[in-house]
């Protein structure tokens, strides 16, 4: 699987939109880029996930560039509940497929 | 979304006893489960992968005689630490996927102490 590259913490104004960058250079072409969140003291939760086209859902988008080096995870307008260590992960598309978890980011919702 | 429960959710046990976590997933049939440990301020780090009605696969370096996973059923995997030492104190989290779906769902986690 694909190594990434996440910053280790990022602040954010409630209300306002977070990004969070992953750099993901090593990435093969059947490869999908997955984020998952996890609160503190609980078990992570699935975000979103996309192959080279953006994606978004209820929760954020995520936007990918065209080489498929890197990825944004976008939470439009974030709330203090959303402080939490984001995962961006590069797998084989499919909930059966492993997931290895890097340091993620330690998104801080300021209020 | 789906549900992931585990159990227990805390549990302390003494030096060389053995421990049962038990993983469930309550509304949709897990093929594939996953075990993590987790230590204070660290990631996710993957143990094993639990096939229902196989064998477990181990990570490097994780001991299997150890650690025990049964997937009996496309339902409930179960994780046995065997002969705890304090060493073994962390926080063990499950997952669960289904083929031909895209997520993996995430218990609550067990914090498991051993003294």
């Amino acid at each position: 699987d694909a190594k990434t590259t996440q910053p280790p913490s990022m602040d954010c104004a409630e209300g306002r939109a977070a990004n969070l960058p992953c750099n993901h250079s090593t990435i093969s072409g059947n490869e999908y880029v997955y984020w998952y969140r996890q609160i503190h003291s609980q078990g992570p939760q699935y975000i979103i996930h996309g192959l080279k086209n953006n994606e978004t859902n209820e929760m954020a988008s995520l936007i990918i560039t065209e080489d498929r080096k890197s990825s944004t995870l976008i939470l439009p307008h974030a709330t203090l509940r959303d402080t939490a260590v984001y995962y961006c992960i590069v797998t084989g598309g499919g909930a059966t497929n492993k997931l290895i978890f890097g340091t993620g980011t330690l998104l801080a919702v300021q209020p | 979304g789906a549900v992931v429960s585990q159990h227990p959710s805390r549990v302390i046990c003494k030096s060389g006893t053995s421990v049962k976590i038990e993983c469930r997933s309550l509304d949709f049939q897990a093929t594939t489960m996953f075990w993590y440990r987790q230590f204070p301020k660290q990631s996710l780090m993957l143990m094993a992968t639990s096939n229902e009605g196989s064998k477990a696969t181990y990570e490097q370096g994780v001991e299997k005689d150890k650690f025990l996973i049964n997937h009996a059923s496309l339902t409930l995997s179960t994780l046995t630490v065997t002969s705890a030492h304090p060493e073994d104190s962390s926080f063990y989290i499950c997952s669960a996927g289904d083929r031909g779906k895209y997520e993996q769902y995430f218990g609550p986690g067990t914090r498991l102490t051993v003294t």
